[in-house]
């Protein structure tokens, strides 16, 4: 069946990095665009990155840019999410999310990992 | 940048009553690119409609969505006790960047 399955969180001091990775199964990777959307203890939703399902756009929140780079590995069937100079605002779980469009970017989500938890403190 | 604004942001009903949850859009939503996703506690999100109207794969009819340009609603005809949780909104019709509602919490009255 469809899977994703993100690792890679963890506790962290402010200003580290972390690289979270995210392990699809069950469609062809390759022909979708991926997202990263996070979620601040008892907050909503905040979508955080997405790259094309070749690789050739890549997109960010505000919030995110110039310190989160994603990035993926077609031939691995993963998604990474490369985090530098962390913030305690960043403190979230992290959700990879499959985009529903084939070989396009329909910009919603129809599959979700279970999440990753990062902490910044 | 589009922002979302869902009410009520709790909502107490009964299994078996109608439930009706609004997002209303600060500016119009591209040829009604807008999605609704429902949360339970300690689980990832789950598409229920895009489109505005659209259910996804597997979802029950009981859940509808409608609505256009600015104003946009999900009805959930007999709720059914799996049905409380939070359900956000999501436009992508002006995006980058994608855009949630604050969500709206479903509880059992």
């Amino acid at each position: 069946q469809v899977q994703l399955v993100e690792s890679g969180g963890g506790v962290v001091q402010p200003e580290e990095s972390l690289r979270l990775s995210c392990v699809a199964s069950g469609f062809t990777f390759s022909s979708y665009g991926m997202h990263w959307v996070r979620q601040a203890p008892g907050k909503g939703l905040e979508w955080v990155a997405f790259m094309r399902y070749d690789g050739s756009n890549r997109y960010y929140a505000d919030s995110v840019k110039g310190r989160f780079t994603i990035s993926r590995d077609n031939s691995k069937n993963t998604v990474f999410l490369q985090m530098n100079s962390l913030r305690t605002e960043d403190t979230a779980v992290y959700y990879c999310a499959k985009d529903r469009g084939f070989l396009e970017w329909l910009k919603y989500m129809d599959v979700w990992g279970k999440g990753t938890t990062v902490t910044v403190s | 940048e589009i922002v979302l604004t869902q009410s009520p942001g709790t909502l107490s009903l009964s299994p078996g009553e109608r439930a009706t949850l609004s997002c209303r859009a600060s500016q119009s939503v591209r040829s009604s690119y807008l999605a609704w996703y429902q949360q339970k506690p300690g689980q990832a999100p789950r598409l229920l409609i895009s489109g505005a109207s659209s259910r996804a794969t597997g979802i029950p009819d009981r859940f509808s969505g409608s609505g256009s340009g600015t104003d946009f609603t999900l009805t959930i005809s007999r709720l059914e006790p799996e049905d409380f949780a939070v359900y956000y909104c999501q436009q992508y019709g002006s995006s980058p960047p994608i855009t949630f509602g604050q969500g709206t919490r479903l509880e059992i009255k």
